[in-house]
């Protein structure tokens, strides 16, 4: 158990719709990087936060957000979903630059 | 630009054997990291070793170590005593302290070990 989790594990939801990933990082970690996995594009690096600003964006299309709040938790909502974006989503939470764990994913299939 | 490259899209080994999972990587910065991880078929990342930039010695946690090259921006990753549980993709990844830390990920290996 890496100690980060993830809710939900698994969801299915229609083209067009919007969903909310939820991440838990590990307790004292200020640092939550969101990750897409899918089978084309492999690990494609979202986006970063630090204790609630965001840090750094990667390839996040204009249709996801994200946020982190208060308690550290972070939120990743997805748009106007389209098949393409269905995908195993990461979230990973860091202590120091020497570590890094990985929750165990939320896999969205947009049917 | 920052890059990890992994060559091996699938390896084979025997169990109770040593395999080695090679990684090359590429950027201009002083400071980075690298970092091992296994996905098994489950779907979770799984944190295995850690190579500094500035490490001096080759990292090692059990039975993976990490065999770092730095003049040819090596990382290859070592397994041994191969069990049927290490059949996995493994992912080599690197973090760049002047990109805020985000990881770059190789494409990865799918790794399966044969009773």
């Amino acid at each position: 158990d890496s100690g980060v989790t993830q809710t939900p594990k698994h969801l299915i939801t229609a083209t067009g719709q919007r969903v909310t990933l939820r991440c838990s990082p590990r307790s004292g970690d200020l640092s939550v990087y969101w990750y897409q996995q899918s089978l084309d594009q492999g690990l494609q690096f979202l986006i970063q936060y630090y204790n609630g600003e965001e840090r750094a964006k990667g390839n996040i299309l204009e249709r996801f957000s994200a946020q982190q709040f208060p308690d550290l938790h972070s939120e990743l909502n997805l748009s106007s979903l389209e098949l393409g974006d269905s995908a195993l989503y990461f979230c990973a939470s860091s202590p120091s630059t020497r570590e890094a764990f990985f929750g165990q994913g939320t896999r969205l299939t947009v049917v | 630009a920052q890059k990890i490259t992994q060559t091996q899209p699938g390896m084979f080994v025997q169990e109770k054997e040593a395999v080695t999972l090679d990684c090359t990587y590429d950027t201009s910065d002083q400071s980075y990291g690298l970092f091992w991880y296994k996905q098994p078929s489950s779907g979770e990342m799984i944190f295995l070793i850690y190579q500094g930039s500035y490490d001096e010695q080759n990292a090692t946690e059990g039975r993976y170590s990490l065999n770092f090259q730095k003049a040819r921006k090596s990382a290859n990753l070592v397994i041994s005593a191969s069990q049927l549980g290490d059949s996995a993709m493994y992912f080599c990844a690197m973090r760049v302290s002047n990109t805020g830390n985000q990881f770059y990920f190789g494409t990865g290996t799918s790794l399966t070990v044969i009773p």
